[in-house]
Parts: structure tokens; C-alpha cells; sequence
């Protein structure tokens, strides 16, 4: 079955911290991507990768940097975190892309309280 | 700007009923859509999709249609179950070049037993 990880559902950090959401994904897909959820605003995609040490911004990159050194792992991390980047944070990956059976995969999120 | 939208941030409906849940969308680039469902505290699982080429996908209790010229779509289901209650999201990629899924804001649905 098709699976894709989160390392922690709930995380609670200090604002200023440095923070690491960790994500891996067992299918071998090209792109992976990191989105957050906030009420009222739907999924707004953060950053996403179509490759190793390949990388482009989504819509909000503004506070985050993303890392991806192997295929299976795509990191997003918060250099400074802040409150407003209090949310839910989903990562995903895509199969077949540009066919029409792509679909995105997701973990089950991490739930992060910045204080 | 918003690319994506779904205009109807809750819906209720009676259990059997067909529920309609609606989103359009701006960017002509948009080529492929699909419909997501997520539960408090998971992540979104997929439903449907469809591709520009179609106008109708169905797949068991659930139907999507696409109006290209209107840049809508709307996912009918029928009939509503209570398990179906969640947070309906529809997101739009175009199939070719860069790989990024809009999404919407989403909309509530509770079914009522």
C-alpha cells in the first residue's frame, strides 16, 4: 500500500526555534510537496520538488526552506519559527506526472503550536 | 488571487440525498482536476479525478462534472451517507510542465442521519 510519512502529528515549539518536519514517501515518486492547512484558506502549497537537490517555491515559501538529499525523504524546515506559522502542515507526492491517473498521496500531518 | 475556489465553505444534507459541492476555477492553463476528502486530524485522501478531455467521471457513488467553458466543476454524491461528513477540497494542475496542485478553501459537508 502506497504510504507517506510524517515523522511527528503533534509538535510544540518556542517561537524563535528552528524546526524540522520530516517526510518520507515508499513509492519512488518524482515530486514531493509540503503544504499547510489553515481555516478558511484551504491548502496553500509552501515549496515542492520534482527531483533530488531539486526544489521550486510554491505560493507562501516566505519563513521556510526545504531540503531534499535522497529521493524517498523531503524535508521542510522553519529557520525562526513564529506564530503565525502555527498550522497544519501536509506533505504529499505525486505519481505519473502529466498523465491522467496523477494524483497526490498525503501523510496524516503534523499539527505545529508555535508559542 | 485565488485560483481555485469553492465558494460554499459548508453544505448540509439529508442522509440519501444528493449532495453537490461546487468549485471553480481561473487559470485556463488548468487542465487536470481532482477531488480530495479529509477527516479532522488526517490527511486528505483522493477521490476522483478528471482530465480537460472529459466532461463526466464517475466512480461508484461519486460523479464529477466539468464545464470548461464556464472554468467549473462540481462533484455529485449520491447517495449521502453520514460517513461521507468531511471537508471537500478540489484542486487543478495543468498536466504538463511544473507539477503544482492548487487547491480550494474547501467545503464542510455534514450529512444528517
Amino acid at each position: 500500500d502506497v504510504k507517506v510519512t510524517q515523522s511527528s502529528r503533534y509538535l510544540v515549539k518556542r517561537t524563535g526555534e528552528k524546526v524540522f518536519l520530516e517526510c518520507v514517501q515508499d513509492m519512488d515518486h518524482e515530486n514531493m510537496f509540503w503544504y499547510r492547512q489553515d481555516p478558511g484558506l484551504g491548502l496553500r502549497l509552501i515549496y515542492f520538488s520534482y527531483d533530488v537537490k531539486m526544489k521550486e517555491k510554491g505560493d507562501i515559501p516566505e519563513g521556510y526552506s526545504v531540503s531534499r538529499e535522497k529521493k524517498e525523504r523531503f524535508s521542510l524546515i522553519l529557520e525562526s519559527a513564529s506564530t503565525n506559522q502555527t498550522s497544519m502542515y501536509l506533505c504529499a507526492s505525486s505519481s505519473n506526472p502529466g498523465t491522467e491517473n496523477e494524483k497526490l498521496f498525503f501523510g496524516s500531518g503534523t499539527q505545529l503550536s508555535v508559542l | 488571487d485565488q485560483q481555485v475556489k469553492q465558494n460554499s465553505p459548508s453544505l448540509s444534507v439529508q442522509e440519501g440525498r444528493i449532495s453537490i459541492l461546487n468549485c471553480d476555477y481561473t487559470n485556463s492553463m488548468f487542465d487536470y482536476f481532482l477531488w480530495y476528502k479529509k477527516y479532522p486530524a488526517e490527511g486528505p485522501t483522493f477521490l476522483i479525478s478528471i482530465s480537460s478531455i472529459k466532461d463526466k467521471n464517475e466512480d461508484g457513488r461519486f460523479t464529477v462534472f466539468l464545464n470548461k467553458s464556464a472554468k467549473h466543476l462540481s462533484l455529485h454524491i449520491v447517495p449521502s451517507q453520514p460517513g461521507d461528513s468531511a471537508v471537500y477540497f478540489c484542486a487543478a494542475t495543468p498536466s504538463s510542465g511544473t507539477y503544482k496542485y492548487i487547491f480550494g478553501t474547501g467545503t464542510r459537508l455534514k450529512v444528517l442521519a
